[in-house]
């Protein structure tokens, strides 16, 4: 199995919702990504996750909350989103959390959230 | 810090035709270098990818790419595109394969 998940592949929600994004692999990568991807953009790195702790918060706000429950599950939870949070959302896995040449990322097919 | 420019916002070409898709690069020190595409809805699938060795790297789908030191490009090309590559390109960097840096993307848009 060589694949990211990500659930739901849509998610429309009002400013006041609490909603969460899933992202599943079980390639046994122990390090995981949260991206955001803005229209006609490139993907932004959001957070990392080494051996299930967070290891890189690229300065997100904290109406965004990543969770890594285990070595194949990444959440974000969301609440209080803004309109301008409206994107696609992408989670990516590779194998080493500390680097190395054969440290592919393998992405999801993301979620594109919509906030209203 | 790195940082990676692709010039060409937008690239038409007809079928059949080869393309030349432009990635420069910065960095004070060596890195990695990657093309990934994006289908449109979906997340970004690799390339291909340079990590050292021969400077002509080929990669799926019958694309190439050559990294160039001295003019620090990597400079991605296909000798004959089919309908179906018609998607966003997306050139990326990395010094230690944790944090990548991406660049703006190419749409890619191959007309009949």
């Amino acid at each position: 199995d060589t694949e990211v998940t990500q659930t739901p592949k849509h998610l429309v929600m009002g400013m006041t919702n609490k909603k969460s994004l899933k992202c599943e692999q079980h390639m046994g990568h122990r390090a995981m990504y949260w991206y955001k991807q803005k229209a006609k953009k490139p993907p932004e790195l959001m957070f990392v996750y080494s051996y299930e702790k967070l290891s890189i918060n690229e300065s997100v706000p904290s109406r965004f909350s990543p969770e890594c429950p285990n070595s194949s599950l990444l959440n974000l939870h969301l609440h209080a989103l803004q309109p301008e949070d409206s994107a696609l959302y992408l989670c990516a896995s590779s194998p080493h959390p500390l680097g190395g040449r054969d440290n592919e990322q393998f992405f999801g097919p993301g979620t594109r959230l919509t906030v209203l | 810090a790195q940082s990676v420019t692709q010039l060409d916002s937008q690239v038409p070409v007809f079928e059949e035709a080869p393309v030349e898709l432009r990635c420069n690069y910065s960095s004070s020190v060596s890195v990695y270098l990657f093309w990934y595409v994006q289908y449109p809805n979906q997340g970004l699938q690799l390339l291909l990818k340079y990590l050292s060795g021969s400077t002509l790297v080929k990669g799926i789908n019958g694309f190439e790419a050559e990294f160039n030191k001295s003019q620090t490009s990597f400079h991605l090309r296909k000798p004959s595109v089919h309908i179906s590559d018609t998607a966003e390109y997306f050139c990326a960097v990395t010094i230690n394969f944790n944090k990548f840096y991406f660049g703006s993307g190419t749409k890619l848009n191959v007309k009949p």
